[in-house]
Order: C-alpha cells, then sequence, then structure tokens
C-alpha cells in the first residue's frame, strides 16, 4: 500500500466527544478530499481543498472541520454537532489540471462508531 | 445542480452473461464521466473513463449524451467481478466528483 495513508483504519467515540481522522498523501497531489460513505446512499463529499491553507465546504460539511495547513496532510475532525457521525469515511487526492480535478486516488478508509 | 443516478443498488447475473449496470445524469454542460469500482477489502478505484474510450477488465462504457446515460457493459461477466461500482460526474471545471449512490454487482457461480 502507499499513496494515501488514512488512520485509525477503526475508531469508536461516545456521543459528545470530538475524533480526528488523519489522511496523510505522498503522491504530491494538489487537491485532497473527504467523503462519507454510507449504504445506499453512495459517496458524499464533506470538504476538499485545492491548495494549502484553503479548503471547501461539500455537500454536506455540517458537523465536520478540516485543516490543510500542509499539502501532504488533510486531517478531518467529525464534531459532537454532527447527528449522525456513524459511517465509512474515505479520503482521496487528485492531481489539478486546467480542466479541474484529475482521477481520484483513494485511501483504505476510517470506520467511526459513536457509541 | 449536477446528479447521477444509479438505479440498481443491486444486480445479479449468472457467470458468463452479460451485463449492464445503469448510470444516468443529470447536467447541461459538457459533462465527463467515470466508473469507480470497489472490490471486497479492496480501495475504491477507477474503473474507466469516458474520455479514454477505454476497455478495462472487458468492461466498455459509451456516453449518450442523447440520454444522458453512461452505462457500463460487459458481455461475458466473471465472478470477479463482483464488486461495489459507482458512476461518477466530474461537470465542467469542477475541482471535485458527484458520485451515484453505487450498484452492488453479484456474479453468480
Amino acid at each position: 500500500d502507499g499513496g494515501i495513508t488514512q488512520s485509525p483504519k477503526y475508531l469508536f467515540r461516545k456521543e459528545g466527544q470530538n475524533v480526528t481522522l488523519s489522511c496523510e498523501q505522498n503522491l504530491n497531489h494538489d487537491a485532497m478530499y473527504w467523503y462519507r460513505q454510507d449504504p445506499g446512499q453512495g459517496l458524499r463529499l464533506i470538504y476538499y481543498s485545492q491548495i494549502v491553507n484553503d479548503f471547501q465546504k461539500g455537500d454536506i460539511a455540517e458537523g465536520y472541520s478540516v485543516s490543510r495547513e500542509k499539502k501532504e496532510s488533510f486531517p478531518l475532525t467529525v464534531t459532537s454537532a454532527q447527528k449522525n457521525p456513524t459511517a465509512f469515511y474515505l479520503c482521496a487526492s487528485s492531481l489539478i489540471t486546467g480542466s479541474g480535478a484529475n482521477v481520484l486516488t483513494f485511501g483504505a478508509g476510517s470506520r467511526l462508531t459513536v457509541l | 445542480a449536477q446528479r447521477v443516478t444509479q438505479p440498481e443498488k443491486l444486480l445479479s447475473v449468472f457467470k458468463g452473461a452479460p451485463v449492464e449496470l445503469k448510470c444516468n445524469y443529470s447536467y447541461s454542460g459538457s459533462p465527463e464521466l467515470f466508473w469507480y469500482v470497489q472490490y471486497s477489502r479492496q480501495r475504491l478505484q477507477l474503473l474507466l473513463r469516458h474520455i479514454s474510450r477505454e476497455s478495462i477488465k472487458g468492461f466498455t462504457a459509451d456516453l449518450n449524451k442523447g440520454e444522458t446515460s453512461f452505462h457500463l457493459k460487459k458481455p461475458f461477466a466473471q465472478e470477479e467481478d463482483s464488486a461495489m461500482y459507482y458512476c461518477a460526474l466530474k461537470s465542467g471545471s469542477a475541482r471535485q466528483l458527484t458520485f451515484g449512490s453505487g450498484t452492488q454487482l453479484t456474479v453468480l457461480p
């Protein structure tokens, strides 16, 4: 395995706690993304970032926060404000070309369970 | 706003039978479409993209702008094709993809 590393693979959280999921890439990709994968709903975009120190909300950003202090890293914090946080979270990265995002490379995912 | 619809959540076919996974999109401009696949215990990965006009693992997909479809086809399904398949749309200069809800394909022996 190489390219994108997500950790932890499994995470349990009590209600009311914030948790941070790590995503690191060594592909020198410009853009990074966080998706949430739920059965029957496909992948929904939470946040994405095209360059360091800049990021944009996706379709379901409420209750989540991100940072992009380094090109290689794009951690996702699931806050206590997220009403239904139990899910599988996927991080991805891509190059950015003149026509927009290129092909996505995905991490192995992190499964968060709220107890 | 762009939207991707995969009407079948589950699809089962027998080995050797043809398979078609449906994907419809809504976008008024010039779309770029992809199929991603996730095999059991593996990462989500690109299967093919319409601009490449290629066949990967025997799969093909043709963009039909009139019907706004990008169906994935294979003439003879194999058991190793069993996986979750996602259709995705990149609209214009968008920096992100919009994914469909996915179709779980099971190829029976």
